[in-house]
């Protein structure tokens, strides 16, 4: 059965370093997603990405967010200078619809920023 | 705006019974979904269980059943024989009509503890 990968399962980065998250979504899904998750709390919606371009972003996804689809598999979630507050479960979802169709997740990133 | 209510932080049950996680939702769309998702210890989210607006019956897959009341704006879901390997965090999750991109909006979650 087709699913959502993502690499790494963990990272451990200093504060104003770079990180790239990468997922690949299911081959012939339309829509992406990425979420995260601080410790002990719910799920928040980051950014959606359609087409080629970010479709809606939430207030958290400010200057020092990027996503890109270099390619027609990849799709990554950069953090241009990490601060520890940037530590999280980092999910990538993805479907085929975006009305009709479930989200499937990815098995996260746990992103830990010292 | 939407919200998604989950109010049970926590519950317990024994093997082989039933257990209802509460889910409570509010939108001024007529058209939306919701979702179950689990996540284990291991951190990832497993979809359990879609139940669009407009379906007329209660969705079902296997031992996992959503009791959706839309009047009452719940969407309780409702596991029958309850395993060992069902312990794990449990979050309601609703999809809005609007815009492109249909994010999923999460509930707090609740953990389900299931007890020999």
């Amino acid at each position: 059965e087709p699913e959502v990968t993502q690499t790494p399962s963990h990272q451990v980065t200093q504060m104003g370093q770079e990180v790239i998250l990468r997922c690949v979504p299911i081959s012939n899904h339309l829509y992406f997603y990425w979420y995260r998750q601080i410790l002990g709390q719910k799920v928040e919606f980051l950014v959606s990405f359609y087409n080629n371009e970010i479709s809606e972003k939430s207030e958290i996804f400010d200057d020092q967010f990027s996503v890109e689809r270099p390619d027609g598999s990849n799709f990554t979630l950069k953090i241009r200078s990490t601060k520890l507050e940037d530590s999280a479960m980092y999910f990538c979802a993805s479907t085929l619809s975006a009305t009709r169709e479930t989200q499937y997740f990815g098995p996260g990133t746990r992103l830990l920023v010292l | 705006a939407q919200k998604i209510t989950q109010t049970q932080p926590g519950m317990f049950v024994q093997e082989k019974e039933a257990v209802t996680l509460d889910c409570t939702y509010d939108t001024s769309d007529p058209s939306y979904g919701l979702f179950w998702y689990k996540q284990p210890s291991s951190g990832e989210m497993i979809f359990l269980i879609y139940q669009g607006s407009y379906d007329q019956q209660n969705a079902t897959e296997g031992r996992y059943s959503l009791n959706f009341q839309k009047a009452r704006k719940s969407a309780n879901l409702v596991i029958s024989a309850s395993q060992l390997g069902d312990s794990a965090m449990y979050f309601c999750a609703m999809r809005g009509p609007g815009g492109a991109t249909n994010k999923l909006i999460f509930g707090t979650g609740t953990l389900l503890a299931v007890q020999p």
